[in-house]
Parts: structure tokens; C-alpha cells; sequence
């Protein structure tokens, strides 16, 4: 059964500094890793999707990279901003959800 | 382009009755997956449904069952309701074959007492 974790739980930051959220999984014989932003009572929504072969994806301020051999992906998110604040969780595959690292950017 | 619909968004229900939640998938995705998500946790793969059928399944209690219609859209029955079944209720679209990745709904929050 794949296992997901995100660490940290949770992280506070001043506005404009660089955001770092790891997400780690145990099974590598993943399809893919989509980024997830979860503002509170809301939905879910996606960031950046990573398929298997891919090693990064970019979208304005964010880039997620996937490394299947070390299991691991890292979500950045670049001069971060009080908007920014939310729980971002990483989808492995298409089942397995990590619990989410809450951030708030503090302005 | 319409995105995931759900509803109702809110819902209060009592110990031990029945529920059904609702969810039309984004325009041209087929496969419709449901989630719990309780308060301060990720959400919790509950099934999925293609094809009219239920395709996978995680560790949920057979209280919990869906159906999938024609139009792709899908319900989420949950019977002999629990005080732990409160929770925020997802519901994702995909598409089956190329994945481009799934889109969830805003989710129904359900409260039981």
C-alpha cells in the first residue's frame, strides 16, 4: 500500500521568502504526482501535475520536481505572498493523498 | 467550461439516517472518484466509479455505496449514518486513458448528530 507524508505539518514564513514542501512516498512505481492547494472548507485545487517521466514541472512561481528513485517530490513556491497561505497536499498516483503542509506567509 | 459540481454543500443529518451526495463530473472526464476528508486531515480515497461501475475501493465500510450513471455523473450513499462520518465530502473528475490529472469539487461538508 503506497504510503504518503508531508513534512513539515506545518510552516510559517514572511512574505517574500522561498517556500520548500516535501511530500514523500514509499511505493516508486508511481504514474504520476499532482500538487494540490486546499483553502479552508474548499476543494481541492491543482496546482501542477508530474507524470512518471517527467522529472519538473513549472507554472509562474511554483515548480515541483519528482524523484522516483528517492521517492520523494518537492513543491517550491518563490517569493511567497500573504495569498499564498493554505494547505497544500500531494497526490501520488491516483489514491494516495499525504495529510497536507499548512502555510501561512505572514506579511 | 464547467468544473466539478457537488451537492448539496451543506448537509445535517442524525445519527443512524441515510444520505446521498451528488456530483457532475468536468465536461468530458468519465471516471468519477469520492473522498472523505475529516477536519485537519488528507482526503481518504473512498471509490471510484467508470463505466457505470465501481472500479476501486479503500477501506470503507460497505455502509458507504455509489452509483454512476450514463451522463458519468455519480451519487455517494452513505446508510445508518455515524457521529464519525462528519466529514468535508470530495468528489474528482478524471479521464480514462490519457490522465491529465484530476478535478475536484468544492465538497459537500456533512455533519451528523
Amino acid at each position: 500500500k503506497q504510503e504518503v507524508t508531508q513534512i513539515p505539518a506545518a510552516l510559517s514564513v514572511p512574505e517574500g521568502e522561498n517556500l520548500v514542501l516535501n511530500c514523500s512516498f514509499t511505493d516508486s512505481a508511481i504514474y504520476n504526482l499532482q500538487w494540490f492547494r486546499q483553502d479552508p472548507g474548499k476543494g481541492l485545487t491543482s496546482l501542477l501535475l508530474i507524470q512518471s517521466s517527467q522529472r519538473e514541472q513549472t507554472s509562474g512561481r511554483l515548480n515541483a520536481s519528482l524523484d522516483k528513485s528517492s521517492g520523494r517530490s518537492t513543491l517550491y513556491i518563490a517569493a511567497s505572498q500573504p495569498g499564498d497561505s493554505a494547505t497544500y497536499l500531494c497526490a501520488v498516483s491516483k489514491l494516495s493523498f499525504g495529510a497536507g503542509t499548512t502555510v501561512t506567509v505572514r506579511a | 467550461d464547467a468544473g466539478v459540481t457537488q451537492s448539496p454543500t451543506h448537509l445535517i443529518k442524525t445519527r443512524g439516517q441515510q444520505v446521498t451526495l451528488r456530483c457532475s463530473p468536468k465536461s468530458g472526464h468519465d471516471t468519477v472518484s469520492w473522498y472523505q476528508q475529516a477536519l485537519g486531515q488528507g482526503p481518504q480515497f473512498i471509490f471510484q466509479y467508470y463505466e457505470e461501475e465501481e472500479r476501486q475501493r479503500g477501506n470503507f465500510p460497505d455502509r458507504f455505496s455509489g452509483h454512476q450513471f450514463p451522463n458519468y455523473s455519480s451519487e455517494l450513499n452513505v446508510n445508518a449514518l455515524l457521529l464519525g462520518d462528519s466529514a468535508l465530502y470530495l468528489c474528482a473528475s478524471s479521464k480514462e486513458g490519457r490522465w491529465t490529472g484530476y478535478t475536484f469539487g468544492s465538497g459537500t461538508r456533512l455533519t451528523v448528530v
